[in-house]
């Protein structure tokens, strides 16, 4: 597609519940990224993929948080039994290759725990 | 771990005048670049540099970047009211992924 194409925009959920969230990359980026942003702060690194292989897991913040990514192109980003402190905006990045590129970001998703 | 920090936390300026927002990072770098965020939303890459680089212009944008004090600038000349959001600087960090400074919050009044 033209952009980084994330959904849904906006998710309301109870406390408890598990949410999934979506991101379709730019066709061809083999690289992607998902960061989260908590109110007025900046950008936290989860997890990126290289295809569908997931190197780098290392910020995800708790086992209730996983993700995976297939075809080479579309990714979910899963959060178990939501706390009220996995508020936030979820963004996902993508770009041509792993290295010194500039990434695209989609307009994110914003979680509400309830 | 927080990579890039911004320098100020906010700045409110006149439409006409140049903005000024200073970056500071800890680890070597391949890279650093900056971003425009917008309603708090996605994000908008403006401009990379590459740390054999020292300054690099891109419209009415310059950053310019010091390895040896581990730190960059982007200067914004002739600002305009749709300038307002927020500039974060991002470095690479082992070559795969951006650690992303908390941001400066740009104001500019027409």
């Amino acid at each position: 597609g033209a952009g980084v194409s994330q959904s849904p925009s906006n998710k309301v959920t109870e406390k408890g519940k598990d949410v999934e969230l979506r991101c379709d990359p730019i066709s061809g980026h083999t690289a992607l990224y998902w960061y989260r942003q908590s109110l007025g702060q900046g950008l936290e690194f989860l997890i990126y993929f290289q295809g569908n292989s997931a190197p780098d897991k290392s910020g995800l913040p708790s086992d209730r948080f996983s993700a995976e990514r297939t075809g080479g192109s579309v990714s979910t980003l899963t959060i178990q039994r939501t706390q009220q402190e996995d508020s936030a905006v979820y963004l996902c990045a993508s770009s041509l290759v792993q290295g010194p590129y500039g990434y695209t970001f989609g307009s994110g998703t914003r979680l509400t725990v309830v | 771990s927080q990579q890039g920090e911004e320098d100020p936390q906010a700045l409110s300026i006149q439409e006409g005048e140049n903005a000024t927002m200073n970056c500071s990072y800890k680890t070597s770098i391949n890279n650093l670049q900056w971003y425009r965020q917008n309603s708090g939303r996605g994000l908008v890459h403006l401009i990379l540099i590459r740390s054999n680089e020292r300054e690099k212009h891109s419209g009415r944008l310059r950053v310019t970047l010091d390895t040896s004090k581990k730190s960059s600038s982007l200067l914004i000349t002739a600002s305009r009211a749709a300038d307002t959001a927020s500039y974060f600087c991002a470095t690479d960090e082992n070559g795969n992924k951006l650690v992303f400074g908390a941001g400066t919050i740009l104001r500019v009044k027409s």
